[in-house]
Parts: structure tokens; C-alpha cells; sequence
């Protein structure tokens, strides 16, 4: 099993250019995130999906779209490059919620690194 | 929002030596997460506390929740080289949101 597996590992766009992130797992999870980690600033959720077509704001959605047409795949959106946006970018997949007191393991991508010019 | 408090920022050890890095919540927590990031790697999960008190082990590493499921501690015994890396903890606030501690960096010196 691949697990997590994040496309591309790095990308270098100019401001305004529009990109899109592919994250695919194959542990038949409910659940898939997207963060962004930055310097000192830990890792911050921008969406989530809970499952195949629905998605949800994570602390930091602005400037991002997704979207979860297939329950293995996460896409993550940025259609207005901004130098703010430059970071490592990192999906990960869970299995659901089985109460309300406990979330589950989350298993990460590779990561994707980029740079906005 | 919420927020999880871990300290320190950065911890530098001698090889051998304890390491303990903490989370603090201001609010009661239902359950907490720690994750290890190595360098230039991703977030790998540790282990997941629930109960109040409740205090873990792996090996050379002790899991403890506060009693008032406020705080949490990671203790790594006798450091070695292989426990570089960033450790942090997670909590879910209350819109269900997944909230990251800033982490704290381990180096050990040899």
C-alpha cells in the first residue's frame, strides 16, 4: 500500500498563476485534510472532507478552493497564486469518527513544497 | 478560536539526557494527540490520550494527560540521536476543528 501520496513534491509559481494539488489515498479512509505548515506556525487545516463530494473550512480556508469528486482523492486549489500561499502544503486521510470524544489517526502525504514568486 | 499552548519552542540535549515538552489548553479537553515530524519528513502519529490521568508508555517515551484534561506531556528518557525531529500535540476545538500545537524542536548534541 502507497498510504498517502501527494502531487507534485515541488512547484515554483509566479503571483496570479493557478495551481492545483493532488492528494490520493488508499486506505479507503472517510476522512481527508489539507494544512499548510509554515516557519514556527505548526500545521494549520485549510479544508477537510468528511466524505466523497462534501468538504468543510479548516482555520485558514482563504485563498483555496477543494474538492472530493472520488473518496481516494483530495484536490487542493489555489486559483489566484499569492507570495503569502508560499509553504509546504501536506494532506492526510483518517478513518471516521467513531464518537464524539475521540478523532482518529491521521496518516500524512510527503508533502508538496511551494513557492510563490 | 481555541488554541493549544506547547512549550518550550526548541529544547537542545545531550545525547542521554530527558526530554519533556508540554501542551496546555485553557479549556477541558476531550482527548489530545501526539505527532513526530522528523526533519524534512511529515507528521507521524504517537499516540492518542483520552482518559483523565492517563499516562502511556512506548518504549522510552511516557504519554501523560492532566486530571483536569487541560494539559498534556511527552517525557523522552534518555534521548537518543534517531529522537531528533519536531514532536507535537493536537487537540479538536469546539467547531470540530483539528488545531495544532506550534511543536517543539529536539536536538540532541552527541
Amino acid at each position: 500500500n502507497a498510504g498517502v501520496t501527494q502531487t507534485p513534491k515541488f512547484r515554483v509559481l509566479k503571483t496570479g498563476q493557478s495551481m492545483t494539488l493532488l492528494c490520493a489515498q488508499d486506505m479507503n479512509h472517510e476522512y481527508m485534510y489539507w494544512y499548510r505548515q509554515d516557519p514556527g506556525m505548526g500545521l494549520r487545516l485549510i479544508h477537510y472532507s468528511v466524505g466523497e463530494g462534501t468538504t468543510a473550512k479548516g482555520e485558514v480556508p482563504d485563498g483555496y478552493n477543494v474538492s472530493r469528486l472520488k473518496k481516494q482523492n483530495f484536490l487542493l486549489g489555489l486559483e489566484s497564486a499569492a507570495p503569502s500561499q508560499t509553504s509546504v502544503y501536506f494532506c492526510a486521510s483518517s478513518r471516521p469518527r467513531t464518537s464524539a470524544k475521540t478523532y482518529n489517526e491521521q496518516f500524512f502525504g510527503p508533502g508538496t513544497r511551494l513557492t510563490v514568486l | 478560536g481555541q488554541q493549544v499552548m506547547q512549550i518550550p519552542q526548541y529544547q537542545h540535549v545531550q545525547e542521554g539526557e530527558d526530554f519533556t515538552t508540554y501542551c496546555n489548553s485553557s479549556t477541558t479537553l476531550s482527548n489530545i494527540q501526539w505527532y513526530k515530524q522528523r526533519p524534512g519528513g511529515h507528521p507521524v502519529f504517537l499516540i492518542q490520550l483520552v482518559k483523565s490521568g492517563e499516562v502511556k508508555k512506548q518504549k522510552r517515551l511516557t504519554f501523560q494527560f492532566g486530571e483536569a484534561k487541560k494539559n498534556s506531556s511527552l517525557h523522552i528518557t534518555a534521548t537518543q540521536t534517531t529522537d531528533v525531529g519536531t514532536y507535537f500535540c493536537t487537540i479538536m476545538n469546539r467547531d470540530d476543528k483539528i488545531i495544532f500545537g506550534k511543536g517543539t524542536r529536539l536536538h540532541i548534541l552527541p
